[in-house]
């Protein structure tokens, strides 16, 4: 069974510029979620979707990060403009979807290491 | 406000001896519990996961942990480490009603020959 897809794995660029990442669930997972782990700190969850709907976004930075998923499989997470602030690895991660306010097991792709300069 | 804690930023151990590793969290309810792996280069991968029944709960690779709600912890042990165990351990909780999941600060396991 494949794994959770992730792309690019490493991206550089300058502040003010915009950056996209994309995220390719495992096959007939319909919770997919996008994380932001700094250096030195645990993953943070930024956005969760089950399907194509946006489940929770209470933590995305809304003024500068967007994400969907279209068709409900893959998502794409956009940062515009970049602060140095960002500079970090993001994870994408995928799960059965979650019933009655459970939580499925979650599995995680490589991520993508994010530095803005 | 929920949140994880792990008192341990890094740990060394010998290979062949115990480990211990710590995690509190502070949340109303019991919340879904999970311990994560992460490997140098490698992705997050679920060790164990709780959120009823028997509090003592097997995973791979030889970890356990146990749930003790009277400590709002959480702790993962192994009897015996080995070398490949090296790496960064993560708790992480889930609210029981809400969209809420937190990660702790990581705790970084170093195995010694």
């Amino acid at each position: 069974e494949a794994g959770v897809a992730q792309s690019p794995r490493y991206k550089i660029i300058e502040k003010r510029q915009s950056v996209a990442f994309w995220c390719n669930p495992i096959s007939g997972h319909a919770t997919l979620y996008w994380y932001q782990q700094i250096l030195g700190q645990g993953p943070k969850l930024l956005i969760q979707f089950q399907n194509n709907g946006v489940v929770d976004d209470s933590q995305l930075p809304k003024d500068r990060f967007s994400a969907e998923r279209l068709k409900g499989v893959d998502s794409t997470l956009k940062i515009q403009p970049a602060k140095l602030e960002d500079s970090a690895v993001y994870l994408c991660a995928s799960s059965l979807v979650r019933s009655s306010g459970g939580w499925e097991t979650q599995y995680f792709g490589p991520g993508t290491r994010l530095l803005v300069l | 406000a929920q949140s994880v804690t792990q008192p341990d930023i890094h740990i060394t151990v010998s290979e062949g001896a115990s480990l211990e590793l710590r995690c509190n969290y502070s949340y109303g309810a019991t919340p879904y519990l999970f311990w994560y792996v992460q490997s140098p280069g490698q992705g997050l991968q679920l060790l164990l996961k709780y959120f009823s029944g028997d509090t003592l709960v097997q995973g791979i690779k030889g970890f356990e942990a146990e749930f003790k709600r009277s400590q709002s912890s959480f702790n993962l042990r192994k009897p015996s480490v080995h070398w490949s165990d090296a790496a960064e351990y993560f708790c992480a909780v889930g609210a029981y009603t809400g969209n809420q999941f937190y990660f702790g600060t990581g705790t970084s396991l170093t195995v010694i020959p």
